[in-house]
């Protein structure tokens, strides 16, 4: 029951060191997504796909890049890390839910990844 | 440019009583509407959800209710216990934009026994 998975967990950078945050889904999801979480920022989309082979920029892109070469990986980069990229990274997938009477959709969430930047 | 808004940090409620948390949305776009809950060092995990067809979707607990003329929504938990302690981030979505979300800032509750 693996679900959203994200690798690494925690990592400590340099600033101007580069480093790629995996995401892997079992659930044969089209929709794949990264956030970040700030205190008091909530969560901020930062990049995603919405199918193998697509990416599309977020409310804030700048300094990442993504791919999703496979439809279960969605990979963010950081070229050259920089201390305000110091946060926690979300990724999340889209899928079908039901409740309530109502067929929607929601968005289920990897554990995170802690990114420090020195 | 803050679309999705919660307005209050933190909420303290006793116990057994009920729990109100709040979130305001200025897009008018915006069809879909979720809570996520969130407990430290763990992914936010998914709450309850409401289209924009309905102004009330009830799950055991957890009621979400939806004003769409005053661009509000809240999510009651009656009656709260001391597990539903945890930040709630409220979201909310477009038709065929992607599916992404757009989350406020979050509510830490904190349920006192």
């Amino acid at each position: 029951n693996a679900g959203v998975t994200q690798t690494p967990k925690f990592r400590v950078l340099k600033t101007g060191q580069s480093m790629t945050l995996l995401c892997a889904q079992d659930m044969n999801h089209e929709y794949m997504y990264w956030y970040r979480q700030d205190p008091g920022m909530g969560l901020r989309l930062i990049h995603y796909s919405v199918g193998e082979g697509t990416t599309a920029k977020g409310e804030v892109p700048d300094g990442y890049n993504v791919s999703r070469l496979k439809k279960q990986n969605f990979l963010l980069g950081l070229e050259s890390a920089a201390p305000s990229q110091t946060s926690v990274y979300f990724c999340a997938s889209k899928g079908e839910l039901y409740t309530g009477g109502v067929s929607g959709n929601t968005i289920y969430f990897g554990e995170g990844s802690w990114l420090t930047v020195v | 440019d803050q679309q999705v808004k919660q307005n209050s940090p933190s909420l303290s409620v006793q116990e057994g009583r009920i729990s109100i948390l709040n979130c305001d949305y200025t897009n008018s776009m915006f069809d879909y509407f979720l809570w996520y809950k969130k407990y430290p060092a763990e992914g936010p995990t998914f709450l309850i959800s409401i289209s924009s067809i309905k102004d009330k979707n009830e799950d055991g607990r957890f009621t979400v209710f939806l004003n769409k003329s005053a661009k509000h929504l809240s999510l009651h938990i009656v009656p709260s216990q001391p597990g539903d302690s945890a930040v709630y981030f409220c979201a909310a979505s477009e038709n065929n934009q992607g599916g992404k979300l757009i989350f406020g800032q979050g509510t830490e509750l904190s349920v006192k026994p």
